[in-house]
């Protein structure tokens, strides 16, 4: 079965200290990556995609993400953390034959002063 | 750009009536829209998907019946929960597609529905 993980529920980090969020998915083939940023109450913002090319991909408020084929994952990554970058996190993947996208279960992350 | 609008954004209503929700892509045409439900601290799950001028497709284990969609035009979808049940209680995220490929899905807002 396809499937995303975000083995983090949580990730709790000092602001201006890297951050990492992890991603791994099992598709078949050579699936298109995303990550969303989803605030309280809120509808999920695009961070991110990867379909092809350079394995390391940047994205919105300095975000960015890097490919792993070899071990199948996505980690989100941000070099200076800050408070106003706490929320909830998903990874999503959507395999090449088809529009959906299969979402990872999320994670937090709570960035403190 | 691309920017997803949902109303309303919440609403509470009485067992056994129907609740209708709009989704609407505001600055582009959405040749696709999904429909997805988020219960709390849970990930999404994907409902539908629809295309304009056509009939949705459910995924596996959803009611077409109870959960109406329609996608009458290509910035317009709507999901009507019929004869709603407090199970039905939860957060309703729409997101429309434009792109040809790869084909970016941009979420609405959300629009948490409580049935008493």
């Amino acid at each position: 079965a396809q499937s995303v993980a975000q083995p983090e529920d949580q990730v709790n980090v000092a602001e201006g200290n890297p951050l990492t969020v992890k991603c791994t998915y099992s598709v078949s083939g050579n699936p298109y990556l995303f990550w969303y940023v989803q605030y309280p109450n809120r509808g999920l913002q695009f961070l991110l995609k990867y379909i092809t090319g350079d394995n390391l991909v940047k994205g919105s408020y300095g975000f960015e993400a890097e490919f792993n084929k070899s071990q199948t994952s996505f980690h989100l990554k941000k070099p200076s953390a800050l408070v106003s970058d706490s929320a909830l996190y998903f990874c999503a993947v959507r395999p090449y034959n088809t529009d959906k996208l299969i979402f990872g279960t999320g994670t937090r992350l709570q960035v403190f002063p | 750009g691309a920017v997803v609008s949902q109303h309303p954004s919440w609403v509470i209503c009485k067992s056994g009536t129907s609740v209708k929700i709009e989704c609407r892509s505001l600055d582009f045409q959405a040749t696709t829209m999904f429909w997805y439900r988020q219960f709390p601290k849970q990930s999404l799950m994907l409902m539908a998907t629809s295309n304009e001028g056509s009939k949705a497709t459910y995924e596996q284990g959803v009611e077409k019946d109870k959960f109406l969609i329609n996608h009458a035009s290509l910035t317009l979808s709507t999901l009507t929960v019929t004869s709603a049940h407090p199970e039905d209680s939860s957060f309703y995220i729409c997101s429309a597609s434009r792109d040809r490929s790869p084909r970016v899905q941009y979420f609405g807002p959300g629009t948490r529905l409580l049935v008493l």
